[in-house]
């Protein structure tokens, strides 16, 4: 059972750079979730995606960007990397419509910008 | 104000001890779920547990049960007969609404099982 599967686990980031975090689920969830977890801290909402071309916005959006081309996938971008980027990301999966929506974790990727 | 509020940012407890964690909560939504997690420090999220606003039992999930007040509008988390393994960060959560796009979570409580 992969579940939820993150990549990178690790990165290391130069301001100023981009890349993008992989988030892919096979557990056929119709929604998937971005969060940030700074240190000591609970998590915060990025973006969420309720189905395949449909994305909104969390409590932290700014210099975040998604897309959500498939069911399985939904990466989400920096686009220029500030200290500021600096935490753990997880991605969730949920199926909307079984009543509790709990939420799969993905291992999560520790991202530095330096 | 803050959606979710764990006041305890660390606890101890003995080895088979039970132990209480608290989790209040903020929403003038009448449909929402309550989740724990546990987050070890190899840093994964685990579903624990989970209570609906709908639900009149107590949520039960083998050692864990939610002690759900609904007019206090908390959901503490009641860990029984505590195992070494059972140290970690705890975090609540929320799910606010129907169909519930949002989750909010807590800031979490570090549990230490001692020996």
């Amino acid at each position: 059972n992969a579940g939820v599967t993150q990549t990178p686990k690790f990165r290391i980031l130069k301001i100023g750079q981009s890349m993008t975090l992989q988030c892919t689920q096979d557990m056929n969830h119709n929604y998937m979730y971005w969060y940030r977890q700074d240190p000591g801290m609970g998590l915060k909402l990025i973006y969420y995606s309720v189905g395949a071309g449909i994305t909104d916005k969390g409590e932290v959006p700014n210099g975040y960007n998604v897309s959500r081309s498939t069911t399985e996938d939904f990466p989400l971008r920096l686009e220029l990397a500030a200290p500021s980027q600096t935490s753990v990301y997880f991605c969730a999966s949920t199926k909307q419509g079984e009543g509790k929506n709990i939420q799969y974790f993905g291992a999560g990727t520790r991202l530095s910008v330096l | 104000a803050q959606k979710i509020t764990q006041t305890q940012p660390g606890m101890f407890v003995q080895e088979k001890e039970a132990v209480t964690l608290d989790c209040t909560y903020d929403t003038s939504d009448q449909s929402y779920g309550l989740f724990w997690y546990k987050q070890p420090s190899s840093g994964e999220m685990i579903f624990l547990i989970y209570q609906g606003s709908y639900d009149e039992q107590n949520a039960t999930e083998g050692r864990y049960s939610l002690n759900f007040q609904k007019a206090r509008k908390s959901a503490n988390l009641v860990i029984s007969a505590s195992q070494l393994g059972d140290s970690a960060m705890y975090f609540c959560a929320m799910r606010e609404g129907f169909p519930g796009n949002q989750f909010y979570f807590g800031t979490g409580t570090s549990l230490t099982v001692i020996p």
